[in-house]
């Protein structure tokens, strides 16, 4: 692995479901981050954590939650999904202590 | 409402032209950053520019911030067609702890 992958690619969903979408880096950054992607609305934060064992909620955090049991990995899971989750997601993790943030290749979404 | 905001939406130029997107943002910030996505993919970190920075400068990217303004602006010179993508700024602001507010981005096609 190099870099962040995340998991699935893409998923197509019933209202209702439970669904975590996986991130893991090899990078061994302290910070990762999960954002949503829609169109007309730029990136928006979900959740972070700022180090292993602490999380902290973004601008949209309804309807997600995380955690982050250890440096590499940082799931976000959906415990009941509704259409209007449906988004790109994009997970990230800070490269430097300037805030420079490196995005992994995102999983879109669709909750019907 | 976002933080950073960019403009244009979209802008549409010519092989060999040079391409000017602007941010604007609100509040203080620790430092502002450009990203670069590629169509169905994640974003990418092209440049980073402090807040006590006016202008900075990588290959054929200039950056300049105006903290009186609270806006900043990306040009890329001599554009090619791989340029095309979405450009997104985002904010780093000292209240954030280096959670970064993304704007709406712009659509820069550069036409053969």
């Amino acid at each position: 692995i190099a870099g962040i992958t995340q998991a699935p690619t893409s998923q197509i969903l019933a209202a209702g479901r439970r669904m975590t979408l996986r991130c893991t880096q090899d990078m061994r950054h302290n910070a990762m981050y999960w954002y949503r992607q829609d169109l007309g609305l730029g990136l928006r934060l979900i959740h972070y954590s700022n180090t292993a064992g602490t999380t902290g909620k973004g601008e949209v955090p309804d309807g997600y939650s995380v955690s982050r049991a250890n440096t590499d990995d940082f799931p976000l899971t959906l415990a009941s999904a509704v259409p209007s989750q449906t988004s790109v997601y994009f997970c990230a993790s800070r490269v430097d202590e300037l805030g420079t943030q490196y995005f992994g290749p995102g999983t879109r979404l669709t909750v019907l | 409402s976002q933080q950073g905001e960019e403009d244009p939406q979209a802008l549409s130029i010519q092989e060999g032209e040079n391409a000017t997107m602007n941010c604007s943002y609100k509040t203080s910030i620790n430092n502002l950053q450009w990203y670069r996505q590629n169509s169905g993919r994640g974003l990418v970190h092209l440049i980073l520019i402090r807040s006590n920075e006016r202008e900075k400068h990588s290959g054929r990217l200039r950056v300049t911030l105006d903290t009186s303004k609270k806006s900043s602006s990306l040009l890329i010179t001599a554009s090619r067609a791989a340029d095309t993508a979405s450009y997104f700024c985002a904010t780093d602001l000292e209240t954030s702890g280096s959670r970064l507010t993304f704007g709406e981005g712009t659509q820069l096609t550069v036409n053969p």
